[in-house]
């Protein structure tokens, strides 16, 4: 079993609808955890990163973490064609073991449709 | 401008033959990471590096070697390729323990092995 599961997609929406995008994972020492946008043919690019369980809102993008329920969520607002990519999540723990070590789920492609 | 560069960007090559694929970042960062990206596996870690001369296995180590002479450079080795090394890698930085958690990725290389 993955460390971490995220559904591959492809999630299609009407541009303005809100893209609702999740994560769950099973390593209990995950802490930090972070959203990565990836258009084609380029490399991922960080969006979003929470520390912990909690909300954090940056414009039209909000991550949640439920560490109880072992679950992370990305919702874009009003989204737009741009917002086309494929999101992934990464997480890791505190531990100088698991400092370097990111864990990457596979990606969720969004396509935002005119 | 920031930046991971990645050379080459597009390689074909044949079972056996020795191949290098270079890592250069101009940020100063300690921290440096060669990734792996599959369809439907995600991101996976090669190997990472959290400053010169300290390098560590990921979670898919094995057929890779790497180095790490200089802080600026990480190059990804493999000895001896093989047709299950194809794939679309990707080199990323990030500052260190003491920094973010926000990596800079490089554009990647993809490696058709025959």
């Amino acid at each position: 079993q993955k460390e971490v599961e995220q559904d591959p997609g492809p999630l299609s929406v009407p541009e303005g609808a809100i893209v609702s995008l999740n994560c769950t994972y099973s390593n209990s020492a995950f802490q930090y955890f972070m959203w990565y946008r990836q258009y084609s043919r380029k490399g991922p690019e960080l969006l979003m990163y929470t520390y912990s369980s909690g909300n954090k809102e940056d414009g039209r993008f909000t991550a949640q973490v439920d560490k109880s329920s072992k679950y992370i969520s990305l919702f874009i607002r009003d989204s737009q064609p741009s917002d086309s990519a494929t999101y992934l999540c990464a997480m890791t723990g505190m531990t100088t073991d698991s400092w370097g070590k990111l864990q990457f789920g596979a990606g969720t492609q969004v396509v935002v449709t005119p | 401008e920031a930046q991971v560069t990645q050379n080459p960007r597009y390689l074909i090559t044949v079972t056996g033959k020795k191949l290098t694929v270079t890592c250069s970042q101009n940020m100063n960062h300690e921290y440096m990471s060669w990734y792996r990206q599959d369809p439907g596996l995600g991101l996976r870690q090669i190997y990472y590096s959290m400053n010169v001369e300290v390098t560590d296995k990921g979670d898919v180590p094995e057929g890779y070697k790497v180095s790490r002479k200089e802080k600026r450079n990480f190059p990804l080795i493999l000895e001896s390729p093989s047709p299950n090394q194809t794939s679309l890698y990707f080199c990323a930085s990030r500052l260190g323990l003491a920094g973010g958690y926000e990596q800079y990725f490089g554009p990647g290389t993809r490696l058709t092995v025959t």
